[in-house]
Order: structure tokens, then C-alpha cells, then sequence
């Protein structure tokens, strides 16, 4: 277990809907990276925050946004869902904006029907 | 092997033979790499990090190799046990020295025949 929690687990949304995803990231870490993974692919880079700030973003369209709180755990949120976002959301998190290895959650496995 | 853009390969080895998997990265500017694993309905487990000044990193019986020279990095496991199958996938920090955001390849599924 590498200490980063994600709720809830599984969720179904349908299309045009709002959903709210949330993580907490290891103890000591300060920053924390989302991904989206589609069935049989690999992790795409959503965002990054550090200190509560978006410091890096991937090719996300806005309605992809996020939060991080002053205990460093973090939102994601999706507005105005869409079928393609079906997959499972990956939060991962990192001691500080400069070290490199990154631990990774469970996930939630999102269904938008 | 793997490589972005590729349908996800497999790799079927005998129990206590050696693995190798390996990954095609796709930015020489890349600075970092990180090897992670992944079991159905899990999230990615780190396996073994490498940055791009070193050729060679030896965790537990796993060994990453680094060749810059053709962009390619390889995962050794050693002794395959029936535990080690998973999906395994490479990236590679594609923001530069100073910044962070991995890309990751698609992924090797690696089955162990008992």
C-alpha cells in the first residue's frame, strides 16, 4: 500500500453530468498529479498541483479542473460528462515539486453512461 | 517490447526464468525514467526509478537498463514468479529538467506459466 487514498471507488455518472473525485495523498507529500486511463492504456497526465496551485497540465479540455487543500488532498472535477470519459481516474502523489518518485492510488473507476 | 502507439504486447515466461520487457521512449530530452506495475483493478505500483546520467539501476531482482543512444530502456526481472504477472509500463518525464509530467507507454502484459 503506498499510503494515497482515493474515493469513492466506483461511480456512475450519466452524460452531462457533474462528478467530483477525491484523493489524499501520502503523508509528507505536497503534490499531487491526476491521470485518466482508459481500458488498455496507459495513464494520461491530467494535472499536477503543488501547494494548493496548478503547476503543469496535460491536453485536458477545461471542464477538467481541479483543487488541492491546505492537508494537500485533492479534487478532481468533471463538468458536463461525456461517454469517452468513461475510464479509471489515477491520483498519485510526490514528496515535493523537485523529487521524482511518484506513488499512485487505487484509483476510482468512473462509468458514464 | 513496447512502444507508444502500439497495440498493448504480451510476454509469456516460464516461472523462475528471467523477464525482459521492454520500451521505446520517445523523448531524448527526457531526464527521468520509472518503471511501474499494475495488476487488474489496482492503481500502478512503483517498481524502480532511473535518471538519464545513469545506464544501469539493480533494485530487488530487478535491474533497469538505460540505452539514450537509441531512446530505448529495458526491465529486467530475475527468477519470475507467479506474482510478478501484471501489466508493466515505462515512462519517461517529458517536461524537461526542473519540471514533471510522465508520459507512459501503453504497457507489456506479462503472464507467468507455472
Amino acid at each position: 500500500e503506498t499510503g494515497v487514498t482515493q474515493s469513492p471507488t466506483h461511480l456512475i455518472k450519466t452524460r452531462g453530468q457533474q462528478v467530483t473525485l477525491r484523493c489524499s495523498s501520502q503523508s509528507g507529500h505536497n503534490t499531487v498529479s491526476w491521470y485518466q486511463q482508459a481500458l488498455g492504456q496507459g495513464p494520461q497526465f491530467i494535472f499536477q498541483y503543488y501547494r494548493e496551485e496548478e503547476n503543469g497540465r496535460g491536453n485536458f479540455p477545461p471542464r477538467f479542473s481541479g483543487l488541492q487543500f491546505p492537508n494537500y488532498s485533492s479534487e478532481l472535477n468533471v463538468n458536463a460528462l461525456e461517454l469517452d470519459d468513461s475510464a479509471l481516474y489515477l491520483c498519485a502523489s510526490r514528496r515535493g515539486r523537485d523529487t521524482d518518485t511518484q506513488y499512485f492510488g487505487p484509483g476510482t473507476r468512473l462509468t458514464v453512461l | 517490447g513496447e512502444s507508444v502507439g502500439l497495440h498493448l504486447p504480451t510476454l509469456s515466461v516460464q516461472e523462475g526464468d528471467n523477464s525482459i520487457i521492454n520500451c521505446a521512449y520517445s523523448n531524448s530530452a527526457s531526464d527521468y525514467f520509472i518503471w511501474y506495475k499494475q495488476e487488474s483493478g489496482k492503481g500502478p505500483q512503483f517498481i524502480i526509478d532511473i535518471r538519464s546520467n545513469m545506464d544501469k539501476r539493480q533494485g530487488q531482482r530487478v535491474t533497469v537498463l538505460l540505452n539514450k543512444t537509441v531512446k530505448h530502456l529495458s526491465l529486467q526481472i530475475a527468477a519470475t514468479q507467479p506474482g510478478d504477472s501484471a501489466v508493466y509500463f515505462c515512462a519517461e518525464n517529458t517536461a524537461g529538467a526542473g519540471s514533471y509530467q510522465l508520459t507512459f507507454g501503453k504497457g507489456t502484459k506479462l503472464s507467468v506459466i507455472p
